[in-house]
């Protein structure tokens, strides 16, 4: 069974700090692994990965795959208070819905 | 990037009616539509998928007869809870997968619907 592993659940850090989010899979057909930000209302599109080791930017987020390992890292420097929300990583495994972590909750405090 | 919209936003009925939620790609055809469910402090939930002119695949425990769904054209799904309960009550999420090469991703979200069952 296809499963995505996102850790830590739940993070709580103060504004200027940097932070790095991590997701894991398992998934039989792996075509890409993506970044979204949730905030009030349904989840934002950050980054698509596809190639291992290419570094995707925006910003003060960073993200990369390693598929060696099975996994990703989603960077974020300087956090600011608007960067509060719920992370999710998802992988497109082909033509079948995109499998979902169950986030990270990140809350910057000022 | 491509463009998907929900309809309502935010939804309150009473208990025994039925509330149906539109799902539309503004600017793609999206021959596969999903709907999600999410719980507060929870993450997605895949309820179904929807395919164009054909029965959606509802997910193990999700009541087909309950969510109806109905994917009648290439850029609309419906989702209809039926005799809806306070149990019910959720944000419902919606996506659909746009043509392959579109920037910004496979499957792209819509606003969400937060539907309350009084």
């Amino acid at each position: 069974e296809d499963k995505v592993v996102q850790s830590p659940l739940s993070l709580v850090v103060h504004e200027g700090d940097t932070v790095t989010l991590n997701c894991s899979y398992e998934v039989t057909n792996f075509r890409s692994l993506l970044w979204y930000k949730q905030e009030k209302k349904a989840p934002t599109f950050l980054f698509m990965l596809t190639s291992s080791g290419i570094e995707k930017k925006s910003g003060r987020l960073s993200s990369i795959l390693d598929k060696k390992e099975l996994s990703s890292i989603l960077n974020i420097t300087a956090t600011q208070t608007g960067d509060s929300a719920i992370y999710l990583c998802a992988v497109d495994a082909g033509n079948t819905p995109l499998v979902f972590g169950k986030g990270t909750r990140l809350s910057v405090i000022a | 990037g491509a463009v998907v919209s929900q309809h309502p936003s935010w939804v309150i009925c009473k208990s025994g009616t039925s509330v149906k939620i539109e799902c539309r790609s503004l600017d793609f055809q999206a021959t596969t539509m999903f709907w999600y469910r999410q719980f507060p402090k929870q993450s997605l939930m895949l309820m179904a998928t929807s395919n164009e002119g054909s029965k959606a695949t509802y997910e193990q425990g999700v009541e087909k007869d309950k969510f109806l769904i109905n994917h009648a054209s290439l850029t609309l799904s419906t989702l209809t809870v039926t005799s809806a309960h306070p149990e019910d009550s959720s944000f419902y999420i919606c996506s659909a997968r746009a043509p392959s090469g579109t920037v910004g991703g496979e499957q792209y979200f819509g606003p969400g619907t937060r539907l309350t069952v009084t």
